[in-house]
Parts: C-alpha cells; structure tokens; sequence
C-alpha cells in the first residue's frame, strides 16, 4: 500500500508570512510529485508540479522535493488570506504509462489577515 | 478551457437502490479517473479508465463498477448502494502524456 503523509492542520499563517507545507511518500520508486489546492466545497485544482530534486519555483509557490528523504513540500510566499484552503500532495509512479495517483489527505491553510 | 461536468452536484439514494454518476469530458482524453472523497482519508481512486471499454481497479473497487463506452464519458455504478458509499464523488480526466488531472465539481451522494 502506498501512502502519503499530510499533517492535517490547521496551519495558521498571518497574512504576507510563509506558508510550509510539507507531505512524506512511502514508496521510493515514486518519480512524479504535484500539489493540489482545494477550496471548500471546490474541487482540487493543480498548483505545483515536480519531477526532480531541487526547488521549482512559480511565482509565490516554491515547490521543494527530496528524493533521498522521501519528501516534498509547498513552500508559500507572502501568504495572503485567498491561499487559505486545502492542500494535497499528489504522487504517481509514471505520468505516461501509469495512471494511478496516490493523494494525500490534505493540509488545511488558514491566512489570518 | 477544459471543462468536466457532472451529472449531479447532490444525489439522495437509498440502501440497495443502484446508482449511476456520469462524468463528461470535452477534451478527448484518454484517461478518465473516479475518486472518492472522505475527511481525513483524502481521495481514494475507485476505477479509472485509459481508453473506451477499457478500465483498470483503483484502490477501493469493491461494490463499484464502472463503464465507458464513448471516449468522453466515464460512469460510475453502485450496484447496491450502502450507507459507507455515502462520500464525495469526484471525476477527473487526463491527457496521456500530461501530468495534469481535470476535476469535476463533484457528487456528494448520501445513502439513507
């Protein structure tokens, strides 16, 4: 069984601080990693994509992944109160043959303003 | 825009009836995914689907089954429908090739 870690939260952030979100995987032949925001009652919307070590950066997202360590996480900059929402790290074994993603169960932001 | 619908946002069935959520796809992918949805487990994937008449077992197949028989439709059947299937239902769909999944908005279905 594959899993995938979340710490539930709430994380409660100020407003203009960053957000770090962090997400651990089981399985170490995971190779495609993808962070997902949901809003209540929203469905999830793909934020974050990454594939290698190292930080992926886009805009106020700075996606980080550590394959040795079995980890990924969602950094976010100047965190304002429209980030606050659900966010699930999403892994899969291959994006082209392999269809089967492994969800984590969501790490709940909270952008106080 | 890639646009996923589905066929209810809210559905209430009673225990044993069968139930059918469709999820419509205007993209032409290959892939369409069924997830459910609980607090605290995240999504789980029910069956997904790589190409017409052809489908694959998720992680928790057991009381679904699914059918599509246009590419651009994937419906999801509870043949019995059980109080512990009361969940969100979401719909996804994928280009191969693409690591990105399109969601629909959701079925929450409550089973009395």
């Amino acid at each position: 069984q594959k899993e995938v870690e979340q710490n539930s939260g709430p994380l409660s952030v100020p407003e203009g601080a960053i957000a770090s979100l962090n997400c651990t995987y089981s399985d170490r032949v995971s190779q495609s990693f993808f962070w997902y925001r949901q809003y209540s009652g929203k469905s999830p919307e793909l934020i974050m994509s990454i594939y290698s070590n190292g930080d992926k950066e886009d805009g106020r997202f700075t996606a980080q992944l550590n394959k040795a360590s079995q980890y990924v996480s969602l950094l976010i900059r100047d965190s304002q109160p429209s980030d606050s929402a659900t966010y699930l790290c999403a892994v899969t074994l291959d994006i082209y043959n392999f269809n089967k993603f492994y969800f984590g169960s969501g790490t709940k932001l909270n952008v106080k303003p | 825009d890639v646009k996923v619908t589905q066929s209810s946002r809210y559905l209430v069935k009673r225990t044993g009836e069968k139930v059918f959520l469709e999820c419509v796809q205007d993209m032409d992918h290959e892939n369409m995914f069924w997830y459910r949805q609980d607090p605290g487990l995240g999504l789980r994937l029910i069956y997904f689907s790589y190409d017409v008449k052809m489908k694959e077992k998720g992680d928790i197949p057991e009381g679904y089954s699914v059918s599509r028989e246009k590419k651009e439709r994937f419906s999801l059947i509870l043949e019995s429908a059980s109080t512990n299937q009361t969940s969100m239902y979401l719909c996804a769909s994928k280009g191969q090739g693409f690591p990105e999944q399109y969601f629909g908005p959701g079925t929450r279905l409550t089973v009395t």
